[in-house]
């Protein structure tokens, strides 16, 4: 039981080139979400799914696109870098949407030069 | 959109001291959650306390939800215990927002 997979640990992009977070979460969890961390402004979400299929917005998704076609993957695409998407990236589950206990995966950190 | 407000925002302990962090919150919520982010960046789920007492150990959290406020209780200090601590609240709908954190330090 690996729990939430993300993946890569570190990536250094040019401002301009695309790339995706990639997700994996293998406890058959309907929520996954992903959160921006940033020093002093804390955790802030980005996008987040209630089942495959379903996607909505959170606080902050300007500049990133979300797709769930499995329960088990939420995939994080940033179509066009820019050096303000620097952050470090947390991918996170639930069983469910309302009440249940978060799980975080061990993050990506990120370098838009 | 809710607001929560961790304090203190910073706490130098010796090993072995006790500590109270706060987290207050402005609506009510249905889930609130207290997390330890360690110096290596891990996100740790301490709690899932949206009403009510809880112990795991040396921690422990209690929540009263009538007056929107938890509190996180750390006993015996030991180094393993720095880092950041968050709480996070959900009021009705999907979104979990996290409070700024309090950064913990426990000197040896």
């Amino acid at each position: 039981n690996a729990g939430v997979t993300q993946t890569p640990k570190f990536q250094v992009l040019k401002t301009g080139q695309s790339m995706t977070l990639q997700c994996a979460q293998d406890m058959n969890h309907e929520y996954m979400s992903w959160y921006r961390q940033d020093p002093g402004m804390g955790l802030r979400l980005i996008h987040y799914s209630v089942g495959a299929g379903i996607t909505d917005q959170g606080e902050v998704p300007n500049g990133y696109n979300v797709s769930r076609s499995t329960t088990e993957d939420f995939p994080l695409r940033l179509l066009s870098a820019a050096p303000s998407q620097t952050s470090v990236y947390f991918c996170a589950s639930s069983y469910s949407r309302v009440a249940e206990k978060l799980f975080f995966g061990s993050g990506t950190q990120l370098s838009v030069l | 959109g809710i607001q929560v407000e961790q304090s203190p925002p910073d706490l130098i302990l010796q090993e072995g001291a006790n500590s109270t962090l706060r987290c207050n919150f402005s609506d009510s919520v249905n889930n609130l959650q207290w997390f330890h982010q360690n110096p290596w960046g891990q996100l740790i789920n301490l709690f899932y306390i949206p009403s009510g007492t809880k112990q795991n150990g040396r921690l422990s959290a209690t929540t009263v939800a009538t007056e929107r406020y938890s509190l996180l209780y750390i006993s015996s200090s030991q180094t393993t215990d720095s880092g950041v601590y968050f709480c996070a609240v959900k009021a009705a709908g999907n979104k979990l927002t996290f409070g700024g954190g309090t950064r913990v330090l426990v000197k040896p």
